[in-house]
């Protein structure tokens, strides 16, 4: 069965320095790789999604994502964040059949 | 012209009641989604519909009953309330449902159970 893996519960990075989340997934075959993002009291918003091709993924807000299959992650990033980025982050893993699986998400804070 | 939309956005009960919760999609998407978000975040899906069949049933009390009217409108019932109910409900919706889509989230709903 298909599952994600996001190691960070919290991450702390100062206005302006360099992002990275990681995720992990468990799949036997090519999956289906999305990173979402909730901001306080929101619903979730997609970023960007991997489904083949291009390994690096560029999605909104500045964000993109690198798919390494001999790694089996999906890692998230963004050369400089802004404190609107403060927000919950989801990574997912999508099958065959009919669900998305979530991982745990990873919290982002911004230090002034 | 919100494309997911629940309503009421925050719902306080007593334990023992019964409530429902309503979700409308304007995208013309077949398929509609219920997930319960835990205080920890922990975001897990209970149900989806793909035109008005039900597709996925994760292990739910019975005590939740989704009903989908028509293919743009998916409600969950919630019998008997418990204090392990409160949770944050989020509806979506996809396309055609497969898990490669994009799901399209509504601003959920935040259930407290006293």
């Amino acid at each position: 069965a298909q599952s994600v893996t996001q190691p960070d519960i919290h991450i702390t990075v100062s206005e302006g320095a360099s992002l990275e989340l990681r995720c992990n997934y468990s799949y036997g075959a090519t999956p289906y790789l999305f990173w979402y993002v909730q901001s306080p009291g929101q619903g979730l918003q997609l970023l960007l999604k991997y489904f083949s091709g291009d390994t690096l993924v560029q999605g909104i807000k500045g964000f993109e994502a690198e798919f390494k299959r001999s790694q089996s992650s999906f890692n998230l990033r963004k050369p400089s964040v802004h404190w609107s980025d403060a927000a919950e982050y989801f990574c997912a893993v999508g099958a065959g059949d009919d669900k998305i699986i979530f991982g745990k998400g990873t919290r982002l804070h911004i230090l002034p | 012209d919100t494309a997911v939309s629940q309503t009421p956005k925050y719902l306080v009960t007593q334990m023992g009641n019964d409530k429902s919760i309503k979700c409308e999609q304007n995208l013309g998407h077949d398929t509609m989604y219920w997930y319960k978000q835990d205080s920890k975040k922990f975001l897990k899906i209970m149900f989806s519909y793909n035109n008005k069949e039900l597709i996925i049933n994760e292990t739910v009390p019975n005590r939740f009953s989704p009903k989908s009217p028509d293919k743009a409108h998916l409600n969950l019932h919630i019998n008997s309330l418990e204090l392990g109910d409160s949770a944050v409900y989020f509806c979506a919706s996809s396309e055609r449902g497969s898990g490669q889509e994009t799901q399209y989230f509504g601003p959920g709903t935040r259930l407290l159970v006293l």
